[in-house]
């Protein structure tokens, strides 16, 4: 089956200690995103990769790293978490880098206290 | 500044009836327009797309019209059915974006039986 897939799906964790949000694809996609989504704000995008090791900002980067070593694999990190990095996290991909529709995983719940 | 505006938070419709979910964008680069659903703990699936060269594209009971001169889009859905009750997202992209979608902050569904 076709998929974006992400673990852990619900985390809670400690203001400072480092994590990472793993999202795989299976579908030799070459773009890979990363989205939040928060109460009135929508969904807002972190980091996108255009192909393996290409990465660029998206609109809300700070407090965020991502690499992409592998075509399938795409993890967020968070070095030192703060609480206003409390969100459900979405990673998507796509075909090319073109244009075209996401495929999104379903989603990461975090929390950070 | 928020290019993609969904301004309605929620919309409630009979079952049966048509639901009109609206959209405006600003930035007239945009010529691409993308529907997402949304359901609870899942992440958004893509709904229905439309280019800037048309104004309206069908699929089954989803109907998306575009008015560019107006930076406007809107979703139709007839009939409306319970299962539709969910999250729709808008969201836009352009030529060149490097396949970023911009999203809007989303609008609620619901469907009466």
């Amino acid at each position: 089956e076709a998929q974006v897939t992400q673990n852990p799906r619900y985390l809670i964790t400690v203001t400072g200690k480092k994590l990472t949000v793993t999202c795989s694809q299976n579908m030799n996609h070459e773009y890979m995103s990363w989205y939040r989504q928060d109460p009135g704000l929508g969904l807002r995008q972190i980091y996108y990769s255009m192909n393996v090791e290409v990465t660029d900002k998206g609109d809300v980067p700070e407090g965020y790293k991502v690499s992409r070593k592998e075509k399938r694999n795409f993890p967020l990190i968070l070095e030192s978490p703060s609480p206003n990095q409390t969100s459900l996290y979405f990673c998507a991909s796509s075909l090319s880098w073109g244009w075209a529709g996401y495929t999104f995983g379903s989603g990461t719940r975090l929390t950070v206290v | 500044d928020q290019q993609v505006k969904q301004n309605s938070p929620s919309l409630s419709v009979q079952e049966g009836r048509i639901s009109i979910l609206n959209c405006d964008y600003t930035n007239s680069m945009f010529d691409y327009f993308l529907w997402y659903k949304k359901y609870p703990a899942e992440g958004p699936t893509f709904l229905i797309s439309i280019s800037s060269i048309k104004d309206k594209n069908e699929d089954g009971r989803f109907t998306v019209f575009l008015n560019k001169s107006a930076k406007h889009l809107s979703l139709h859905i007839v009939p409306s059915q319970p299962g539709d009750s969910a999250v729709y997202f808008c969201a836009a992209s352009y030529t060149g974006a490097n396949s970023k979608l911009t999203f809007g902050k989303g609008i609620t569904l619901s469907v009466r039986p």
